[in-house]
């Protein structure tokens, strides 16, 4: 069974950086591309990054280019999202989701605020 | 970018009756693979969205056959079937073809 497990959301000031991990299992992590997607509260889907199987090939929407950093660690099955330089608008939602978005995970909530 | 537009924004569906959800781009999604990159999802309340179609008219695994979808290289529909209330909840298409990847705004599906 497929399954994506995010982690590493919380409460964090604007201009602040956080991390995200995905850890994934069920499936061989190492054959498939992998994505970051938000959802603002009460707002609907955005794709924010992707990266590519072996993690040489990344992938950004315009509004997260310089400040978010999509990577991944093929030994531990892991995605990550390093958003820095954080704004409100940040606020959402974040889905890890394999490949062409066909798996998601249960997602982690990203609020930035003072 | 690919703009996917929704229609309509929500529908209201009697149990056991049907209803349908369109789904037009700004530019064809035919791949030069010959591939047709539209996807279609369901958000529950509550919960991830999950994968429907792939692929403008595949049905992903576990999926009831209820659910179909059709269209041409911009204009889709997602027809489901004698709706049952676990079809409750917002509907997404989505396109792979190029980046941005980009979703539609989404249909809320509520029950009568």
């Amino acid at each position: 069974e497929v399954q994506l497990v995010e982690s590493g959301g919380g409460l964090v000031q604007p201009g602040r950086s956080m991390k995200l991990s995905c850890a994934a299992s069920g499936f061989t992590f190492n054959n498939y591309d992998m994505a970051w997607v938000c959802q603002a509260p009460k707002k609907g889907l955005e794709w924010v990054a992707t990266i590519s199987y072996d993690g040489s090939s990344t992938y950004y929407r315009d509004s997260v280019k310089g400040r978010f950093t999509i990577s991944r660690d093929n030994a531990k099955s892991t995605l990550y999202l390093q958003m820095d330089s954080l704004r409100s608008e940040d606020t959402a939602t974040y889905y890890c989701a394999r490949g062409r978005i066909d798996y998601w995970g249960q997602g982690v909530m990203v609020t930035v605020s003072s | 970018d690919i703009v996917l537009t929704q229609a309509p924004l929500s529908v209201s569906v009697t149990p056991g009756e049907s209803a349908s959800i369109s789904c037009r781009s700004s530019k064809s999604l035919l791949s030069s693979k010959g591939i047709t990159s539209l996807y279609w999802y369901l958000q529950r309340p509550g919960k991830s969205p999950q994968l429907l179609i792939y692929q403008m008219s595949n049905l992903a695994s576990g999926v009831p056959d209820r659910f179909s979808s059709s269209g041409s290289e911009t204009d889709f529909t997602l027809k489901i079937s004698k709706v049952e209330t676990e079809d409750v909840g917002v509907y997404y298409c989505g396109h792979r073809l190029e980046y941005p990847l980009t979703f539609g705004s989404g249909t809320k599906l509520e029950i009568k």
